[in-house]
């Protein structure tokens, strides 16, 4: 079964704007990633934030973590059209050495 | 820059076939991964590797087995290809106990 999920499935945006997405996941962690996948290729490590850190960011993009509630959002602000991609979270759970179990993804497109 | 390379961008199989896919990474990373990814459901483990000659098991190994003779080399081996077997092939590779994963380009190995 999926250990994150994410939210919404697909998004949809103009350029400039914002965007929001969400994950979910059920059993305790020791770090949550983010992936950004362009269209058939492979996967690109965006930002890493560990179980007891809250908030993140680089560059464009602001990673929260609530582990109480077992989530995390990936903001991108001021969106470009290169933004345009699947954004996968991954969590590595406690005691689960250096596997990642990743989530069904967000597809998100920005148009000019 | 790290770099992980797939052997194939695209390949086409008949059922029964046995089929090989490498990957090989530049930076003498200890873990190295196995994926597919399917609409719909993400990315699942097939199987990984934390040193050569080394191998676990992952999410859904059936129908596949690998080999790390090399620690820069990860092979996948369909013993025999099936239609279910259709799919995005994902290699990665990471340092240990570093989490983040670097990925290939993908191999999308369509069996008929």
């Amino acid at each position: 079964s999926q250990q994150g999920e994410e939210d919404p499935q697909a998004l949809s945006i103009q350029e400039g704007e914002n965007a929001t997405m969400n994950c979910s996941y059920k059993t305790s962690i020791n770090n949550l990633q983010w992936y950004r996948q362009n269209s058939g290729r492979g996967l690109v490590h965006l930002i890493l934030i560990r179980s007891n850190e809250r908030e993140k960011h680089s560059g464009r993009l602001r990673v929260t973590l609530d582990t109480s509630k077992k989530s995390s959002s990936l903001l991108i602000t001021a969106s470009r059209a290169a933004d345009t991609a699947s954004y996968f979270c991954a969590t590595a759970l406690t005691g689960g050495g250096n596997k990642l179990t990743f989530g069904t993804g967000t597809q998100l497109k920005v148009e000019l | 820059d790290v770099k992980v390379t797939q052997s194939s961008r695209y390949l086409v199989k008949r059922t029964g076939e046995k089929v090989f896919l490498e990957c090989v990474q530049d930076m003498d990373h200890e873990n190295m991964f196995w994926y597919r990814q399917d609409p719909g459901l993400g990315l699942r483990l097939i199987y990984f590797s934390y040193d050569v000659k080394m191998k676990e098991k992952g999410d859904i190994p059936e129908g596949y087995s690998v080999s790390r003779e090399k620690k820069e080399r990860f092979s996948l081996i369909l013993e025999s290809a099936s239609t279910n077997q259709t799919s995005m092939y994902l290699c990665a590779s990471g340092w240990d106990r570093n989490y983040e994963q670097y990925f290939g380009p993908g191999t999308r190995l369509t069996v008929t």
